[in-house]
């Protein structure tokens, strides 16, 4: 069973640092392109970066390049977010999901973590 | 931000038909295939639709999507209770810095 468990959220100052985990299980992580995506309260799904299956090639949504770096861990079957210099318009759940490149979906999704950026 | 419109709200009786309409441009859903997920209140979304009109295994056939041009749409046929939820077209779109856009969402009720 295709699992996704994010990690790492909580509340944090604007200005600050948080790095978000994905521990995937039940496929073989290092053959598939994985994304992060968010929902701030109440709105819709804003792709936020993806990355491809070896880690050499990454893309970001305007709204966060400079501020956040994706990256993953294939021993580990672990996907990241690196969050800096965060706002109070960060704030919002981020999903990680699985990325099916010849569909061009993404098949599976975590549950989710809360990014609160306040003061 | 969303590049993909989608109307905000749609309403249907149990039993009824509802469609939802996606319009996008030649760089998103006019170059590129339709996926579309469902987000049952308090959940994460989940695949419904992909490849323009392909359904996950598991994923009742009442649901069906569509492509024409830039725009697509999704059908809802014999609508349940357990349908109403927000609904996101997405597609990758090869213009932008961001590849992968989402729809604005139409939260759809059962009266």
């Amino acid at each position: 069973e295709v699992q996704l468990v994010e990690s790492g959220g909580g509340l944090v100052q604007p200005g600050g640092s948080l790095r978000l985990s994905c521990a995937a299980s039940g496929f073989t992580f290092s053959s598939y392109w994985m994304h992060w995506v968010r929902q701030a309260p109440g709105k819709g799904l804003v792709w936020v970066s993806r990355i491809n299956s070896d880690g050499s090639s990454t893309s970001y949504a305007d709204s966060v390049k400079g501020r956040f770096t994706i990256s993953r861990d294939n021993a580990k079957n672990t996907l990241y977010l690196q969050m800096n210099s965060l706002r109070a318009e960060d704030t919002a759940v981020y999903y990680c999901a699985r990325f099916v490149v010849t569909s061009q979906c993404l098949d599976y999704w975590g549950q989710g973590t809360l990014v609160t950026v306040s003061s | 931000q969303s590049v993909l419109t989608q109307p905000p709200s749609a309403s249907g009786t149990p039993g009824q038909r509802v469609t939802i309409s996606c319009s996008g441009s030649s760089s998103n859903i006019g170059s590129n295939t339709v996926n579309w997920y469902q987000q049952l209140p308090g959940t994460a979304p989940k695949l419904l639709i992909y490849s323009n009109n392909q359904r996950p295994s598991g994923v009742p056939d009442r649901f069906s999507g569509s492509k024409s041009g830039t725009s697509a749409s999704l059908a809802i046929s014999g609508l349940q209770s357990e349908d109403e939820a927000d609904y996101y077209c997405a597609a990758w779109d090869d213009s932008l810095n961001g590849p992968y856009v989402f729809g604005t969402g139409t939260k759809v009720t059962v009266l």
